[in-house]
């Protein structure tokens, strides 16, 4: 069965430091992997999405993920941490076989002024 | 134009009742999944409506069923409540088939608690 893996419950982080926040996946065939984050009080907005092409891929707000195959994994990033991106982030994959995305269990990310 | 719209946002029953969450997607969209969001379990998938059919359903028990309107409005019910329902409950609208290619946008959720 194909799934998605965040190691890590919290990232805590300093304002304009780097952040990694870490998925891996497990998935036969080709991934399709995504990532979205949710705001306090908010339903879940779309960051990025990698289906094909070049490993890094670039999303919203300056955040990007690269997709490593290798290693399975699908980290988001960002080069400069702000107080705002503070959030829960969910690591996603496209479950072809059963027709559905499938959720990690969610990064909350806490970044410190 | 307007977002998604789930109503109510919040909502306390009692074990035992039954309830029904709605959801309205952004106009024009045709497609509505149901996830519930719990702490440490992230996002389960639900069901996902398209033009008034159930295309897929996950793995809940058949206490949990929905159903969608021909204005694509959905509706979600959940009978005989347990305290383990006890959670959000998030659905997503899309344009088509929300295969992960087309986005989904996300209401806010309703919050439902059995006490």
């Amino acid at each position: 069965a194909q799934s998605v893996a965040q190691p890590e419950d919290q990232v805590n982080v300093a304002e304009g430091n780097p952040l990694t926040v870490k998925c891996t996946y497990s998935v036969s065939g080709n991934p399709y992997l995504f990532w979205y984050v949710q705001y306090p009080n908010r339903g879940l907005q779309f960051l990025l999405k990698y289906i094909t092409g070049d490993n890094l891929v670039k999303g919203s707000y300056g955040f990007e993920a690269e997709f490593n195959k290798s290693q399975t994994s699908f980290h988001l990033k960002k080069p400069s941490a702000l107080v705002s991106d503070s959030a829960l982030y969910f690591c996603a994959v496209r479950d072809e076989e059963a027709d559905k995305l499938i959720f990690g269990t969610g990064t909350r990310l806490q970044v410190f002024p | 134009k307007a977002g998604v719209t789930q109503t109510p946002r919040y909502l306390i029953k009692t074990r035992g009742q039954q309830v029904t969450l709605s959801c309205s997607p952004i106009s024009g969209h045709r497609s509505v999944s149901w996830y519930q969001q719990t702490p440490g379990q992230g996002l389960q998938f639900l069901f996902e409506y398209f033009s008034e059919t159930q295309r897929n359903k996950g793995n809940f028990p058949g206490r949990f069923s929905g159903r969608q309107f021909s204005n694509s409005r959905s509706e979600m019910n959940v009978s005989t409540l347990e305290l383990g329902d006890s959670a959000l409950y998030l659905c997503a609208s899309s344009l088509g088939i929300w295969d992960g290619h087309t986005e989904a946008f996300f209401g806010q959720g309703t919050r439902l608690t059995v006490v």
